[in-house]
């Protein structure tokens, strides 16, 4: 089974700050790795997919990188609408799991 | 606007069933495969399953927790994704949603948007 671990599992931060989120893979899942954002009493909300590739209409200041076994989630400069739990999900494993990380909480410092 | 919307949710005992419904709007339906994940506290977002599109035979993978007991079926006609939940246990307590494979990826889904905004099934006695 893949388990994918997310670092840091929360954060304090302020408006315009550069936010950094990793995600590591038990193994290799070449760049079969999304990120979604979820806020309180919401559904899951795809950023990015395939690792980098930006999700239509979410803003440009989410950026994806990373592949193999280690991801990053940079927010480049933090809006107050960002403060949100956000996961990495894998979408490599056989037999199926698409495990999804533990989340990583962004909240206002 | 696409739009996922779940119903049927609510509070059952051990061992009994319950079926979801995920009622799909503003895109092709039959077209795309349909997964079902969920949500707790203890677990985390779990992927439970999906259906493939008509286009693929419409057929089904699942979640090994869930393996046996639950069932994933559409009706293209409706817009309508199901999860048939069978022989319920207190652990499959949570939040369901359903998602879209936007990705639209063969053999299996890659990616999931939208999301419905989720139905809680509490399963206790």
């Amino acid at each position: 089974d893949i388990q994918m671990t997310q670092s840091p599992s929360s954060l304090s931060a302020s408006v315009g700050d550069r936010v950094i989120i990793t995600c590591r893979a038990s193994q290799s899942i070449n760049t079969f790795l999304n990120w979604y954002q979820q806020k309180p009493g919401k559904a899951p909300s795809l950023l990015i997919y395939r690792a980098s590739s930006l999700q239509s209409g979410v803003p440009s200041r989410f950026i994806g990188s990373g592949s193999g076994t280690d991801f990053t989630l940079t927010i480049s400069s933090l809006q107050p609408e960002d403060f949100a739990t956000y996961y990495c999900q894998e979408t490599f494993s056989t037999p199926l799991m698409y495990s999804f990380g533990q989340g990583t909480k962004v909240d206002f410092k | 606007e696409m739009q996922l919307v779940e119903s049927g949710g609510g509070l059952v005992q051990p061992g009994r069933s319950l079926r979801l419904s995920c009622t799909a709007s503003g895109f092709t339906f039959r077209e795309y495969a349909m997964s079902w994940f969920r949500q707790s506290p203890e677990k985390g977002l779990e992927w439970v399953g999906f259906i493939r599109g008509e286009p693929y035979g419409a057929t089904t993978e699942y979640a090994a927790p869930v393996k046996g007991r639950f069932i994933i079926s559409r009706d293209d006609s409706k817009n309508v994704a199901y999860l048939h939940m069978n022989s319920l246990k207190m652990e499959d307590t949570a939040v369901y949603y359903c998602a879209r494979d936007q990705s639209q990826h063969i053999p299996n889904p890659n990616w999931f948007d939208p999301w419905g905004q989720g139905t809680l099934v509490i399963v206790s006695s």
